[in-house]
């Protein structure tokens, strides 16, 4: 069985800070491992993904993640935060041979101008 | 910009009543899923079709879901009867079904069952 967990439902950062969402997974063999990132009132939108090569992975809106296998986790970062950044973010895992993805609970993050 | 594309935006409905949600995947993708939402549960799947032919509805409740794809371009999903319960955010999100593929979801339909 795959899952994850995104261990924060909220996330509050002041414009300009850094901002980190944490996720971690679990799959069976090699993870594909993807964050989406949710407006009020709209579909989820694809940010990254991660297949396979660099650990770093850059991605829309100046979003990047870096994927640690020996933690098994795949944090989403922005150096800068934005207050148009607030949004619903959910990070996803499913393995090789899935067709299945199956998503965090989400986390909340509020940008402060 | 292809986008997949979903009405009604926003259904009120009373219970009993049959509901029927649309979806139009991005053309060339093979794959359509359906997912709801809610507060409570997250995001769930409900049911996944390829190349039209469904996957795996094992997410919805049999008695009164059901799901199809008429032909490429149109998935609906249907509730009959309605319950509260069924209250959500549904979503259709589509793909190409080959490799390591992102879905692309569709901007929701909100259901309100009174």
């Amino acid at each position: 069985a795959q899952s994850v967990a995104q261990p924060e439902d909220q996330v509050n950062v002041a414009e300009g800070n850094p901002l980190t969402v944490k996720c971690t997974y679990s799959v069976s063999g090699n993870p594909y491992l993807f964050w989406y990132v949710q407006y009020p009132n709209r579909g989820l939108q694809f940010l990254l993904k991660y297949i396979t090569g660099d650990n770093l992975v850059k991605g829309s809106y100046g979003f990047e993640a870096e994927f640690n296998k020996s933690q098994t986790s795949f944090h989403l970062k922005k150096p800068s935060a934005l207050v148009s950044d607030s949004a619903l973010y959910f990070c996803a895992v499913k393995g090789s041979n899935d067709y299945k993805l199956s998503f965090g609970a989400g986390t909340t993050v509020t940008v402060r101008a | 910009d292809a986008r997949v594309t979903q009405t009604p935006r926003h259904k009120v409905t009373e219970m009993g009543q049959e509901v029927t949600m649309r979806c139009q995947p991005i053309l060339g993708h093979n794959t359509v899923f359906w997912y709801r939402q809610t507060m409570m549960q997250g995001l769930e799947l409900l049911a996944y079709f390829r190349n039209r032919a469904p996957l795996d509805d094992s997410g919805m409740p049999k008695d009164r879901f059901s799901a199809e794809m008429p032909d490429a371009t149109l998935a609906t999903l249907k509730i009959q009867p309605s319950e509260p319960r069924d209250s959500a955010v549904y979503f259709c999100a589509s793909g190409t079904g080959t490799g390591v593929y992102e879905q692309y979801f569709g901007p929701g339909t909100r259901l309100t069952v009174t």
